[in-house]
């Protein structure tokens, strides 16, 4: 089955420091990943998505995330962290196995973003 | 475009009593829901797979009697909770398919059972 998984579940960063959230993924075949940000009692909302095309990816709000497959990663970025990147962000990746398990999404633990002033 | 509603945002209810959660496509059809549970500081965890005209699939270890699943049109889903207990008290966010690769989420509902 495939899987992610976050690496660190809180990251602290200054305001205008570099925003990295790590995620590792574990496929057989090349995956489709995502990114999503949960705001306090809020659903989830896409950032970005990998899906085979270019393997930079731009998303919204100033995040981007790079698929390398050689390190079986996909980690989330932002040059400059702005207080209203505070939340929760899950990695996850989407099952393409037939059956049940079509479009079943699989979500890391989760990393939380603090930025301080 | 591709909005997702939840009904009730929060809830509040006695034990044994059942409680029901509406999930709703706004702007488009779903034939394919998901229903989801997040306990305080974890992660998302599937419950069950929601199919247009057809049962729900649910997870392993997912009580199917506990937690009937609705998908009577394709844009409605709903979620009863039977007999709830204070165990069951988490927040539920359902999606709704709208390709094969895209998930809208809904804003969640806060079950609390006292």
């Amino acid at each position: 089955a495939q899987s992610v998984t976050q690496l660190g579940s809180h990251v602290s960063v200054s305001e205008g420091a570099l925003v990295l959230l790590r995620c590792n993924y574990s496929s057989s075949v090349p995956p489709y990943l995502f990114w999503y940000v949960q705001y306090p009692n809020q659903g989830l909302q896409l950032l970005l998505k990998y899906t085979s095309a270019a393997t930079l990816v731009k998303g919204i709000n100033g995040f981007e995330a790079e698929f390398k497959k050689s390190e079986t990663s996909f980690h989330l970025t932002k040059p400059s962290a702005h207080m209203s990147d505070a939340a929760e962000y899950f990695c996850a990746v989407i099952d393409e196995a037939g059956g049940t398990s079509y479009g079943k999404l699989t979500f890391g633990q989760g990393t939380i973003l603090t930025v301080h002033p | 475009g591709a909005v997702v509603s939840q009904h009730p945002s929060r809830v509040i209810c006695k034990s044994g009593t059942s409680v029901k959660i509406e999930c709703r496509s706004l702007d488009f059809q779903a034939t394919t829901m998901f229903w989801y549970r997040q306990f305080p500081k974890q992660s998302l965890m599937l419950m069950a797979t929601s199919n247009e005209g057809s049962k729900a699939t649910y997870e392993q270890g997912v009580e199917k009697d506990k937690f009937l699943i609705n998908h009577a049109s394709l844009t409605l889903s709903t979620l009863t909770v039977t007999s709830a207990h204070p165990e069951d008290s988490s927040f539920y966010i359902c999606s709704a398919r709208g390709s094969p690769l895209e998930q809208y989420f809904g804003p969640g509902t806060r079950l609390t059972v006292t």
